[in-house]
């Protein structure tokens, strides 16, 4: 089943512009990563924030994360065609182990 | 270091057939987790291994199953293939050290197509 539910569904931005993609989830975490996926292929693993994290950035990535809500961003900034992808947001619980949950994704489409 | 590393990368089977899949975890890390992604169901995750043990079970029928080697290499099994199960199937794989929900790195995935 899945815990995260990204919003929106799909995005359509121009190169240059900010892209924003929100996930929600349902249930207590111990982390939310962020994922990238592109076209049919293996995730590559973006930014990983901890529960008792609020905000964590990384190059053009600024992720937040409000426990209290249960719901996490993903900004991009100054976006690029290559930032074309679907992007995928993770829990991660408290269990002891690896396993992650998976949203749906949000699919963005940066044109030049 | 060499990445995740996923065989065979396409398959095509018929309902009823039975299918392995095979995925070489990085050096070093102990815990390979399998997951499905379809268009209708996303990404699904299947089960983990780690020190050839299940550690952790998706909901999955039991004609899902999988094996992991001294090696830490691991194998999934689909047993009696039906049209449902055509999907990517993902292998990720980490340190393992029982850490909550550590960073997976994936592979590239096998693409199986049921017909």
């Amino acid at each position: 089943s899945q815990q995260g539910e990204e919003d929106p569904q799909a995005l359509s931005i121009q190169e240059g512009e900010n892209a924003t993609m929100n996930c929600s989830y349902k249930t207590s975490i111990n982390n939310l990563q962020w994922y990238r996926q592109n076209s049919g292929r293996g995730l590559v693993h973006l930014i990983l924030i901890r529960s008792n994290e609020r905000e964590k950035h990384s190059g053009r990535l600024r992720v937040t994360l409000d426990t209290s809500k249960k719901s996490s961003s993903l900004l991009i900034t100054a976006s690029r065609a290559a930032d074309t992808a679907s992007y995928f947001c993770a829990t991660a619980s408290n269990s002891g182990y690896s396993t992650l949950t998976f949203g749906k994704g949000t699919m963005l489409l940066v044109s030049p | 270091k060499a990445g995740v590393t996923q065989t065979p990368r396409y398959l095509i089977k018929t309902r009823g057939q039975q299918v392995t899949l095979s995925c070489s975890p990085i050096s070093g890390h102990r815990s390979v987790s399998w997951y499905q992604q379809t268009p209708g169901q996303g990404l699904q995750f299947l089960f983990e291994y780690f020190s050839e043990t299940q550690r952790n079970k998706g909901n999955f029928p039991g004609r899902f199953s999988g094996r992991q080697f001294s090696n830490s290499r691991s194998e999934m099994n689909v047993s009696t293939l039906e049209l449902g199960d055509s999907a990517l199937y993902l292998c990720a794989s980490s340190l393992g050290g029982g850490h909550n929900g550590e960073t997976q790195y994936f592979g590239p995935g096998t693409r199986l197509l049921v017909l």
